[in-house]
């Protein structure tokens, strides 16, 4: 069965720092998305990407994030400069249509700021 | 802004008995939809059912359904025949087209 992948699964980096979170989204899914969940909290919504554009972003997708579809497979999230309030599980998802389709999460990496 | 509420952070459940997890939302649309996901310890995040807030029946999946209550705007996950597998949080979420908001979640444990 087809499945998100999110590479790594564990990212420790210091505060200031330029972090990479990597996803490989089902191969035929035209949707994606960031999450982040701080430790025991919610899921928050950070962007959703489709046509190679930002569709959707949340207050939290400041000027430090920025996402990227550099080639057919991969699916990017990257924070300039880390902060500490930074240190979360960061899931990526993807759907092959808006609305009631089901989206599909990866495992997550968890990013630890330090 | 939408917002979701899970009023109960946590909930235990007998082996084999029912339990229903609260879900309500706040929104002014008309065109949304409704989920139940369950994180296990793994982190994974679990698609359980799904419920679009223009159809009237209510959603069912094997032991898991919902009551969707849209004037309310309450939308409740019932588990049957709860099982040791069953333990884990489970977040209630809304969306409209491409922002998928969820609630805070709520751990339920299953007693043996």
């Amino acid at each position: 069965e087809p499945e998100v992948t999110q590479t790594p699964s564990h990212q420790v980096t210091q505060m200031g720092q330029e972090v990479i979170l990597r996803c490989v989204p089902i191969s035929n899914h035209l949707y994606f998305y960031w999450y982040r969940q701080i430790l025991g909290q919610k899921v928050e919504f950070l962007v959703s990407f489709y046509n190679n554009e930002i569709s959707e972003k949340s207050e939290i997708f400041d000027d430090q994030f920025s996402v990227e579809r550099p080639d057919g497979s991969n699916f990017t999230l990257k924070i300039r400069s880390t902060k500490l309030e930074d240190s979360a599980m960061y899931f990526c998802a993807s759907s092959e249509q808006q609305g009631p389709y089901e989206q599909y999460f990866g495992p997550g990496t968890r990013l630890t700021v330090t | 802004a939408q917002t979701v509420t899970q009023s109960q952070p946590e909930m235990s459940v007998q082996e084999a008995e029912t339990v229903t997890l609260s879900c309500t939302y706040d929104t002014s649309e008309s065109d949304y939809y409704l989920f139940w996901y369950k994180q296990p310890p793994s982190r994974q995040m679990i698609l359980v059912i799904r419920q679009e807030a223009y159809k009237q029946q209510n959603a069912t999946e094997n032991r898991f359904s919902v009551n969707f209550q849209k004037a309310a705007k309450s939308f409740s996950l019932k588990i049957s025949d709860s099982q040791l597998g069953d333990a884990a949080m489970y977040f209630c979420a809304y969306r409209t087209h491409n922002d998928m908001r969820f609630g805070a979640g709520t751990r339920l444990t299953v007693k043996p």
